[in-house]
């Protein structure tokens, strides 16, 4: 079965300053999505950023962006030019191409720090 | 505003009773997922319906259902409620099957005394 595993409980980052945020999944298949999501003190589930398992280059959106390392199963996200709306519990997720379960990680819980 | 409505937001009850939780998904979408977050805790996948049939299940207790409806609703049934079903409980909704990005609704938050 597959499994999200996000390492790091908490984190905290002066604002402006850049943070990654790690997770790791295990999986002996070879197309699969992957995904970070949000959860500001809302509790809504908000999408990040999303990344094709086929597609080498690494996903952006704005100031968010991944390291996807496929041989090494890792799935980081980086914030870059934190901000203090950036403060928020975050999710990893992984979904296979073949079934239709979306397993998430644990989650990081991120502080900025003014 | 993610298109996915949940109801109730806030539900309190006692222990042994039984609740229904209800999702519309976004319109056009087919799929309908359950999680349960607990106090400061990932969410757990439960359940997963595609246009009206179980399509994945996980960890879900044999006292809590869900279903489907002909319209795409979806309802979730806890029965026999104990203290540590206490959670936020979300539905999400799939756009494609190519993708797989879940839009969330704003959660149903279960207390149980």
């Amino acid at each position: 079965a597959q499994t999200v595993t996000q390492s790091q409980p908490e984190m905290s980052v002066q604002e402006a300053e850049t943070v990654t945020l790690s997770c790791t999944y295990d999986t002996s298949e070879s197309d699969y999505y992957l995904f970070w999501y949000k959860q500001p003190p809302s509790r809504q589930m908000i999408l990040v950023i999303r990344q094709e398992a086929y597609k080498q280059q690494n996903a952006t959106e704005n100031r968010f962006s991944v390291n996807f390392q496929k041989a090494a199963k890792s799935f980081s996200l980086k914030i870059s030019d934190s901000q203090l709306g950036d403060a928020a519990m975050y999710f990893c997720a992984y979904r296979s191409a073949l079934d239709d379960k979306i397993i998430f990680g644990k989650g990081t819980r991120l502080h900025i720090l003014p | 505003d993610s298109g996915v409505t949940q109801t109730p937001k806030h539900l309190i009850t006692a222990t042994g009773q039984r609740v229904t939780l209800r999702c519309s998904p976004r319109s056009g979408d087919l799929s309908v997922y359950w999680y349960q977050q607990s106090l400061d805790q990932g969410l757990q996948f439960l359940i997963q319906y595609y246009n009206g049939e179980e399509r994945a299940k996980g960890n879900i207790l044999e006292r809590f259902s869900a279903q489907q409806f002909p319209d795409l609703h979806s309802e979730l049934n806890l029965s026999s409620l104990e203290l540590g079903d206490s959670a936020l409980y979300f539905c999400a909704s799939r756009a494609g099957v190519d993708t797989g990005e879940l839009f969330f609704g704003e959660g149903s938050r279960l207390t149980v005394l």
